[in-house]
């Protein structure tokens, strides 16, 4: 059983449009990260949220971490093909980290 | 040079060898964990150890066992390895003080035939 569910699993889009990741549980959690991952490497961290209902934002990425704790979105505005790469959610709770199944997305120029 | 090593890269063996993944970091935490990566399943943990003294399993933990050999050292074991133990094997770190954050090697890739 998956603890943490993230859709979509695969994503396309064209260069400069918008789009949402969701990740979502059933469980609380002290603490959600969000990670990317390129082809050949190794995930790296891109924000923690603690806060039910906080918003972070790097960039054209915008992470909201939801009010009850338990789910967590990015948004990215008008995609780069650098964004190109597997995005993962992980929960911190206690002192484990449990990741979410992945969305990959692919931004076409 | 990376933070976090591994070793192998890419390892092709056949069923029933025994296999060991290496993994080794300079960043000094205390804290080191095997994840394995499937596609559409995400990252799972597998072992992990806060310290030299300190090993613990997974939630998919059968079929490896781990040793820590040093601070900086920690290696992942395939007794026997099986064709379903084919996959992508990411070691990671953080830091005892503060657990906001895993640093992760470049991946070993094991296929089993």
């Amino acid at each position: 059983t998956q603890l943490l569910e993230q859709s979509p699993q695969f994503l396309s889009i064209q260069e400069g449009e918008n789009l949402t990741v969701y990740c979502n549980s059933s469980s609380v959690f002290s603490s959600l990260q969000w990670y990317r991952q390129e082809p050949g490497e190794g995930p790296v961290l891109l924000v923690t949220v603690v806060t039910g209902g906080e918003v972070k934002k790097l960039k054209r990425l915008t992470f909201q971490f939801g009010d009850a704790r338990k789910d967590s979105s990015l948004h990215i505005t008008a995609a780069q093909p650098g964004d190109t790469g597997l995005y993962l959610c992980a929960a911190v709770t206690g002192n484990q980290f449990y990741f979410g199944t992945g969305t990959s997305l692919t931004v076409i120029p | 040079d990376a933070d976090v090593t591994q070793t192998p890269r890419n390892r092709i063996t056949k069923t029933g060898k025994r296999i060991m993944l290496e993994c080794s970091q300079t960043k000094g935490h205390d804290r080191m964990y095997w994840y394995r990566q499937d596609p559409g399943l995400g990252l799972r943990l597998i072992y992990y150890s806060f310290d030299v003294k300190d090993i613990n399993k997974g939630e998919i933990s059968d079929g490896y066992s781990v040793s820590r050999q040093a601070q900086a050292k920690f290696s992942l074991s395939l007794e026997s390895a099986i064709p379903n133990q084919t996959a992508l094997y990411f070691c990671a770190t953080s830091a005892a003080w503060d657990t906001g954050e895993l640093f992760f090697g470049e991946g070993s890739r094991l296929t089993v035939l």
